[in-house]
């Protein structure tokens, strides 16, 4: 997990706010993946970003959340008007490559809707 | 759609009984299966990469195999301290990692 800084790693919103995750991967790495995981469930994929795109978005919820990963600065998952089935934890990764390359992960952004 | 399955759901073994995890996976075109290890409230430790069917990777008491559909993780003589949860996860060819629910694996002493 050395390396993979994401910040806050708790926030607590009230519904309808807004709730921004950052990430900043390893060093060298240009490859971001976020992931959310419900308790006592396993890693969902959430997005794919490089640096200043998006590569796969295909497990974003269609409204109210983007992912950004700008040429400088963290990747940010943001939320907007959050609802209480948004608690979860978030999970940023970071690979240097991407072809079977090895991800890594920091120690997650806890988020409770209130 | 990429599949990855991991059983069992969960797992108790007594200190010393060596036993294996099993992830099996359907993707289109493997571009390395991984697995990883998770604390509570923490994240997914990486413990090892596996590329093409035969290989083998260990690291103390684990040993991880791939075949082509599956693999598993083999844990020898456990101590209470591997009690965690086990993810698998593939890479396919789209490069994004697709993960399995996981296997919570108790030891006791």
């Amino acid at each position: 997990n050395a390396g993979v800084m994401q910040n806050p790693r708790h926030l607590v919103r009230r519904r309808g706010q807004e709730a921004r995750l950052r990430c900043s991967p390893m060093k060298g790495h240009s490859h971001v993946y976020w992931y959310r995981q419900l308790p006592e469930e396993g890693l969902k994929f959430m997005v794919y970003l490089q640096k200043e795109n998006i590569i796969d978005e295909s497990g974003m919820p269609k409204e109210r959340f983007s992912a950004e990963f700008p040429k400088e600065g963290p990747s940010i998952l943001r939320i907007q008007q959050v609802v209480r089935g948004d608690s979860a934890a978030y999970f940023c990764a970071s690979s240097p490559r991407a072809e079977g390359n090895t991800i890594y992960f920091g120690e997650g952004s806890w988020l409770t809707v209130v | 759609e990429d599949q990855v399955t991991q059983s069992p759901e969960a797992l108790r073994l007594q200190e010393g009984e060596s036993s294996s995890l099993n992830c099996s996976y359907t993707v289109s075109g493997l571009r390395g299966l991984f697995w990883y290890r998770q604390d509570p409230g923490k994240g997914p430790e990486f413990l090892f990469t596996l590329y093409s069917a035969g290989e083998e990777k260990e690291k103390e008491r684990l040993k991880a195999t791939l075949t082509k559909k599956e693999s598993f993780l083999h844990i020898t003589a456990p101590k209470p301290e591997d009690s965690a949860t086990y993810l698998c996860a593939v890479q396919a060819n789209n490069n994004d990692m697709r993960f399995g629910a996981g296997t919570r694996l108790t030891v006791k002493p």
